[in-house]
C-alpha cells in the first residue's frame, strides 16, 4: 500500500540553525499538509498546501516556517531559526483531494529536538 | 475554537471489547476520524465516518456517531494484543483542509 514517507526520522539541530524536514507524499495525492506534536500535547495542524500555495495555515505557522513543493515529488517544511520550542514531533499527511470524503494519510514523522 | 476531548487511558483483557470515547464541539464537522499511533510509528488511519450516519462497521471496529451529543465512539471487538497502541479522535471542522485531534488514548491490551 502506498506511503507517505518522511526524512530523517530523528533531527537534532542547535537552537538558531536552520532546519529542513522532507516528506515524499503518496504519489497520486495532490493535497499536502504538515501537523506537529509537541510531546505531551495534541496533534496541531500547521498548514496545508494545493498548487504550489500554502491554502491554510494555523497560528503556529508564523515567519520563522515555509513550506515547498521543490520538484514532482517532495515537500519540505523549513524552519528558519530554530528555537527550543520547536522540538516536537513533526507529521507529514497528504491526500487525494480536498473533499471532506479524501482522508489524510500521515508519515511516521520526523521527531525534531532542538539543543 | 473547536476542541475534541478523549479519556487518556484503556486497559482491557485480550479478547474483550474495547471501546474508546470521544466528544466534539464544532458542529459543523462533517468527517470524523480514527487514527491509530504504535510506537515510533506515524498515524495510520483506521477508519473515518460521514456526520450523517450514526454507525459504521468496518471488521472487528465499529464507529458510533451520537451527533446530537457529539459523541464519538470506536469498539473494537475480539480485542488483541497487536491493538495496544494510542488512538485518535480527529475531525475536520467543516474544512477539509485541517483536522482537529484529541489527545489520544493509550489502549493496553493484557493477557
Amino acid at each position: 500500500e502506498p506511503e507517505v514517507t518522511q526524512t530523517p526520522s530523528h533531527q537534532v539541530t542547535q537552537m538558531g540553525q536552520e532546519v529542513i524536514l522532507r516528506c515524499v507524499p503518496i504519489s497520486n495525492h495532490l493535497y499536502f499538509y504538515w501537523y506537529r506534536q509537541i510531546l505531551g500535547q495534541k496533534v496541531e495542524f500547521l498548514v496545508s498546501f494545493y498548487n504550489n500555495e500554502i491554502s491554510e495555515k494555523s497560528e503556529i505557522f508564523d515567519d520563522q516556517f515555509s513550506v515547498e513543493r521543490p520538484d514532482g515529488s517532495n515537500f519540505t517544511l523549513k524552519i528558519r531559526s530554530t528555537k527550543l520550542e520547536d522540538s516536537a514531533m513533526y507529521f507529514c499527511a497528504s491526500s487525494e483531494g480536498f473533499g471532506s470524503n479524501q482522508p489524510q494519510h500521515f508519515g511516521d514523522g520526523t521527531r525534531l529536538s532542538i539543543l | 475554537g473547536e476542541d475534541v476531548e478523549q479519556s487518556l487511558f484503556l486497559s482491557v483483557r485480550e479478547g474483550d471489547s474495547s471501546v474508546i470515547n470521544c466528544t466534539y464541539t464544532d458542529s459543523s464537522s462533517t468527517y470524523l476520524y480514527w487514527y491509530k499511533q504504535e510506537p515510533g510509528a506515524g498515524l495510520q488511519l483506521l477508519t473515518y465516518i460521514f456526520s450523517n450516519m450514526d454507525m459504521k462497521q468496518d471488521q472487528r471496529l465499529t464507529v458510533l456517531l451520537n451527533k446530537k451529543d457529539k459523541h464519538l465512539s470506536l469498539r473494537i471487538a475480539d480485542t488483541q494484543t497487536g491493538d495496544s497502541a494510542i488512538y485518535f479522535c480527529a475531525e475536520n471542522g467543516g474544512s477539509a483542509r485541517q483536522l482537529t485531534f484529541g489527545s489520544g488514548t493509550q489502549l493496553t491490551v493484557l493477557p
